[in-house]
């Protein structure tokens, strides 16, 4: 069955610009979680959402960020004034629900630049 | 809180011999641990994962952990390395019950590196 789909894979902008990426889990999956994976690190979350809301948004690192569900379906996370430190791969992931054992489906990734 | 440690960034080994990646973890709570693959171009592929059942962990394409609780320790372990091991290993912690937030804190990662 398809995967976890993740658009674009690459997307390069210039400082100061807005950039939205997008995610696809996989049907069914209620859980869906986005990380950021900077060079020569592992990834790191961001935010996390059950259904429709964000039932954790602890890791955005500023307020230039922000991801929204409407549908519990597709996810996109939205980066607002991007700088060069926003530069990285973005990790979307999916479960089918809410539990620790249950192994998060990641996608391939959106590589971020930002020039 | 939580946090892992992956003692090796970069660990080579040659074709046919065993491998071992080690892993610390530190967590407040009971954790839940895995080990994820990182094939290059590739999303991230869970090869096992440990949830407080046997502390003996096997997974997929040989690999299996062992979780000591005594030393905080989940190391990966193979008994015969394979070319299309190649790739960049992550240990991963979570907590295993009580919340509402199953999030995964990584550590670094490993490159495994196979030579012929």
């Amino acid at each position: 069955g398809a995967g976890v789909s993740q658009t674009p894979s690459n997307k390069v902008t210039e400082k100061g610009k807005y950039v939205e990426l997008r995610c696809d889990p996989i049907s069914g999956h209620t859980a869906l979680y986005w990380y950021r994976q900077s060079l020569g690190q592992g990834p790191e979350f961001l935010i996390y959402f059950q259904g429709t809301g964000a039932a954790d948004d602890s890791g955005l690192p500023n307020d230039r960020f922000f991801a929204v569900r409407p549908e519990g379906s597709v996810s996109t996370l939205k980066i607002q004034r991007t700088e060069r430190g926003d530069s990285a791969v973005y990790l979307c992931a999916s479960s089918p629900r809410l539990a620790p054992y249950n192994e998060q489906f990641f996608g391939p990734g959106t590589r971020l630049t930002v020039l | 809180a939580q946090s892992v440690t992956q003692l090796d960034s970069h660990v080579s080994v040659s074709e046919g011999t065993p491998v071992l990646l080690r892993c610390n973890y530190s967590s407040s709570y009971s954790p839940s641990l895995f080990w994820y693959v990182q094939h290059p171009n590739k999303g991230l592929q869970l090869l096992l994962k440990y949830t407080s059942a046997a502390t003996l962990v096997k997974g997929i394409n040989g690999f299996e952990a062992e979780f000591k609780k005594s030393e905080t320790s989940f190391h990966l372990t193979k008994p015969s390395a394979h070319m299309s091991d190649a790739a960049e290993y992550f240990c991963v912690v979570t907590r295993n019950s009580g919340g509402s937030n199953y999030k995964l804190t990584f550590g670094k990662g490993t490159l495994l590196t196979v030579n012929p």
